[in-house]
């Protein structure tokens, strides 16, 4: 079973440029995450989908981030503008069943840097 | 507040030696309690799962145990080999929210 693919692996911007990052789920797994994690931290949830539709984006920075998952497959994460702040890995995961959150499986993350 | 707190914050130990590491929440509702472990440069692979009723579990030299009224789980690791240096982060799940803990660093020196 082919894991969750992310791409790029890295991406290192200036401040003030835009970025997306691109995640391809597990093969039917309908909940799909989005985590930023900072170095020394455990990951954060930015948002959750279910299918095509946003679960809970509570801890989404809307006003720069903005992620979507068209036809309930894969998904892209937006930051615009990046800020220095924003450095970090940024893990896609996904899993099989809901309600009640089953085992996430997660892709190798994209690491960003902003100068 | 629902909270995930590990200690060590970081560990070096010898390759071979044993090592515990220590996982303290205070999530309500819980359904379930995770270790996952996440080499550098990678996403977090789940080691083992337990639910309220299970008390201990076991994946090859990583046995994980769970005391659910002191809230507290432990994960040891037996016979520690070079592959073991990694991250190791308890996961709590509560209301279909995970709290993840900020993990420990550890390293195995040969």
């Amino acid at each position: 079973e082919a894991g969750v693919a992310q791409s790029p692996r890295y991406k290192i911007i200036e401040k003030r440029q835009s970025v997306a990052f691109w995640c391809n789920p597990i093969s039917g797994h309908a909940t799909l995450y989005w985590y930023q994690q900072i170095l020394g931290q455990g990951p954060k949830l930015l948002i959750q989908f279910q299918n095509n539709g946003v679960v809970d984006d509570s801890q989404l920075p809307k006003d720069r981030f903005s992620a979507e998952r068209l036809k309930g497959v894969d998904s892209t994460l937006k930051i615009q503008p990046a800020k220095l702040e924003d450095s970090a890995v940024y893990l896609c995961a996904s899993s099989s069943r809901r309600p009640r959150a089953d085992t996430q499986y997660f892709g190798p993350g994209t690491r960003l840097t902003v100068l | 507040k629902n909270q995930v707190e590990q200690s060590p914050q970081s560990l070096i130990i010898l390759e071979g030696k044993n090592c515990t590491l220590q996982c303290n929440y205070t999530v309500s509702p819980f359904s379930n309690l995770r270790w996952y472990k996440q080499d550098t440069g990678r996403g977090p692979v789940s080691l083992t799962i337990m639910t309220f009723s299970e008390n201990t579990k076991s994946n090859g030299r990583y046995t994980a145990t769970l005391d659910a009224d002191t809230k507290q789980s432990s994960l040891h690791i037996t016979a520690s080999q070079l592959s073991d240096s990694a991250s190791y982060i308890c996961v709590v799940t509560g209301f279909q929210k995970l709290v993840f803990g900020t993990g420990t660093r550890l390293l195995v020196s040969p």
